[in-house]
């Protein structure tokens, strides 16, 4: 089955300064990478995704890249600001069946 | 905007006594998700609806555990009998079906087995 490692583990960084999430994945069949927001004591939201037909999508200051040939995608929030500060987690799956596999999760902390 | 409601939000059981969980998911959404999110890590795919048609319960311990969604709607999952290992946080998501990817998560029920 599909394996997804996610690092670090915990991120801490300005008020101001990008954050980079990454992710690696074992199944080369996995076509869809969705990333989610979870804060504390709430349900995880989706934030942004990408399928494997592109390489790079962005939404206001947050972007994901995908490297399908070296199996890996990150996480990209530039301008970092004091509500970015949540777990955030990676998953992958095959877009015919959607079994869905996260990662740990990454702790990030903005501080202001 | 329509959201995927769960029951109880916290439930505190003594092991070896039976939990059950409610979930609702957004109307039209085919696909039902059971997690289970144990604390620090991610969510880990318990169980999956198509309809009222399991897709995949190949992480579920079927000697405890059993999930249903008879009428292809609202979902049940239940833990008889509840162990001190399945304190964790049951997640219920769903999405509109299989091909539309994007999950909406429910709010959670905090399971705490003493």
């Amino acid at each position: 089955g599909e394996n997804v490692e996610q690092h670090p583990s915990t991120l801490s960084v300005q008020e101001g300064d990008s954050a980079v999430i990454k992710c690696t994945y074992s199944d080369s069949a996995s076509n869809y990478f969705p990333w989610y927001k979870q804060e504390l004591g709430k349900r995880p939201q989706l934030i942004i995704d990408i399928r494997s037909n592109v390489g790079e999508k962005k939404d206001q200051r947050i972007a994901v890249t995908l490297n399908k040939t070296a199996k890996h995608f990150s996480l990209h929030i530039t301008e970092t600001q004091p509500e970015d500060s949540a777990v955030y987690f990676c998953a992958a799956s095959n877009g015919g069946s959607y079994i869905p596999t996260f990662g740990r999760g990454t702790s990030l902390i903005v501080h202001p | 905007e329509a959201e995927v409601a769960q029951s109880p939000r916290y439930k505190i059981t003594e092991k070896s006594q039976a939990v059950a969980f409610w979930c609702d998911p957004i109307s039209g959404h085919a696909t039902l998700y059971w997690y289970r999110q144990i604390l620090g890590q991610g969510p880990e795919l318990l169980v999956q609806f198509q309809d009222e048609s399991v897709v995949d319960d190949s992480q579920l311990p079927k000697d405890r555990f059993s999930a249903e969604r008879l009428k292809g709607v609202d979902s049940t999952l239940k833990i008889q009998p509840a162990e001190l290992g399945d304190s964790a946080m049951y997640l219920c998501a769903s999405s509109y079906t299989t091909g539309r990817n994007e999950q909406f998560f429910g709010p959670g029920t905090r399971l705490t087995v003493l």
